[in-house]
């Protein structure tokens, strides 16, 4: 059975410093694994989304890598902004029991970031 | 294109009560989703659609009916809600599953409270 963790559960940085976010998964054969954000009492927005082939990928300030061997993924926020506080969640894509697709979600790193 | 939406996005029912949740998007995406969200576990998926006229169970299916009689719309019925209920419920929306760039967009959530 596919599990997804995030830790930690809820993190502080400054304005202005680079974090990283991390998310290991227990199983390796993964089709891909998506980064999102949630604001409060909002929906799932995709930031990322890296392909099982790939290692990483980027957009704007934000770059996700992967490593399936060792089941891990993290998501690097470089020059933090107040903007960025918000939850973020990765989810992998695999294959179920039943032979059908299932997105698996962790339970989210809270970001916050201080003025 | 306003992607996904829901309807409505916030309820508050009585045990025993009924309702549908409606979710509709306008992407012309094959595969379609409900989950759920819950304080301090990762979303959970309820039932997803292949295709206009089908439906399958996810992970937790049982109070839950859904039912996709056009492609773009994806309903999420509750006949006798139960306080356990009380939820964040998410649809979901993507081009078809089994690929590595396949990605699932998200609509805003609707809010439940069953009494």
């Amino acid at each position: 059975k596919q599990e997804v963790t995030q830790i930690p559960a809820a993190l502080s940085v400054p304005e202005g410093e680079n974090l990283v976010l991390n998310c290991s998964f227990t199983d390796s054969a993964i089709y891909n694994l998506q980064w999102f954000r949630q604001d409060p009492g909002k929906g799932l927005t995709s930031l990322l989304l890296i392909q099982s082939s790939q290692r990483e990928q980027t957009s704007g300030r934000l770059n996700a890598s992967l490593d399936k061997s060792s089941g891990r993924s993290t998501l690097y926020i470089a020059a933090s902004q107040p903007g960025d506080s918000a939850t973020y969640l990765c989810a992998v894509k695999s294959v179920s029991n039943f032979g059908n697709e299932k997105l698996t979600f962790g339970t989210g790193t809270r970001l916050t970031i201080i003025p | 294109n306003a992607g996904v939406t829901q309807t409505p996005k916030f309820r508050v029912l009585k045990t025993g009560q009924s309702m549908t949740l409606l979710c509709a998007q306008d992407m012309n995406h094959e595969y379609m989703y409900w989950y759920r969200q819950d304080p301090g576990m990762g979303l959970r998926l309820i039932h997803y659609s292949v295709g206009e006229g089908t439906t399958a169970k996810g992970e937790v299916p049982d109070g839950y009916n859904v039912s996709r009689l056009k492609k773009q719309n994806f309903l999420l019925g509750l006949e006798s809600a139960a306080p356990s209920q009380t939820s964040v419920y998410f649809c979901a929306s993507s081009y078809s599953a089994l690929l590595e760039y396949n990605e699932q967009f998200f609509g805003p959530g609707t809010r439940l409270t069953v009494l």
